[in-house]
């Protein structure tokens, strides 16, 4: 079947210590993303990567980093920069960034907790 | 900067009755799309249903269905014949080309039996 998958679904990290979440899709598409979700608001971008070896800041990227080596795989780290980790990550993927029509599709998501 | 609202923050309809969840948007483009997904508990976003701007024709998806007021930038999502299965957070999102998908705060929608 194809999709996207994250793992873990949930990952517990001490305050200070880098944490990478998984993210893998075969459905062939060139544009990745990531989001955090927060309660009462709405998904906010992180990163994304229109194609290999390319990668651009979205509106909260302070604090993450990510990497595009392969079309199928766009792992973010979430660093000890970032102030508030704890949070909704989503992942998501669409064949292009460029056309509009293109929905994004959804991995099911890691819950991130630090404490 | 686009930006989208949703002004319910929560709703509750009964099984079977017929509910309505609101979208207004704000932009300077003529050409985009717009989306309404579902969150159920597991959290795996869904799409419920699309629109193109440029079609005045309402999308229908079985039981959803959208009224798209271009003038207005409103955007509502209609839910008939309510399920149990429906309850959800929905989320209405809008994307121009070549930019960056925007989501709203979103609302959650209880179903009552």
């Amino acid at each position: 079947d194809g999709g996207i998958t994250q793992s873990p679904k949930y990952l517990f990290r001490k305050e200070g210590q880098n944490v990478t979440l998984s993210c893998e899709q075969n459905l062939n598409h060139d544009a990745m993303y990531w989001y955090r979700q927060d309660p009462g608001q709405g998904l906010r971008l992180i990163y994304y990567s229109q194609i290999v070896n390319d990668f651009q800041k979205g509106d909260i990227a302070e604090g993450y980093s990510v990497s595009r080596e392969k079309k199928e795989s766009f792992p973010l780290t979430v660093t000890s920069a970032q102030k508030n980790p704890t949070a909704f990550y989503l992942c998501a993927s669409s064949r292009n960034r460029v056309t509009s029509s293109y929905e994004q599709y959804f991995g099911p998501g890691t819950r991130l907790t630090v404490t | 900067a686009q930006t989208v609202t949703q002004s319910q923050p929560e709703m509750s309809v009964q099984e079977a009755e017929t509910v309505t969840l609101s979208c207004t948007y704000d932009t300077s483009e003529s050409d985009y799309y717009l989306f309404w997904y579902k969150q159920p508990p597991s959290r795996q976003m869904i799409l419920v249903i699309r629109q193109e701007a440029y079609k005045q024709q309402n999308a229908t998806e079985n039981r959803f269905s959208v009224n798209f007021q271009k003038a207005a930038k409103s955007f509502s999502l209609k839910i008939s014949d309510s399920q149990l299965g429906d309850a959800a957070m929905y989320f209405c999102a809008y994307r121009s080309a070549g930019n960056d998908m925007r989501f709203g705060a979103g609302t959650r929608l209880t179903v009552k039996p």
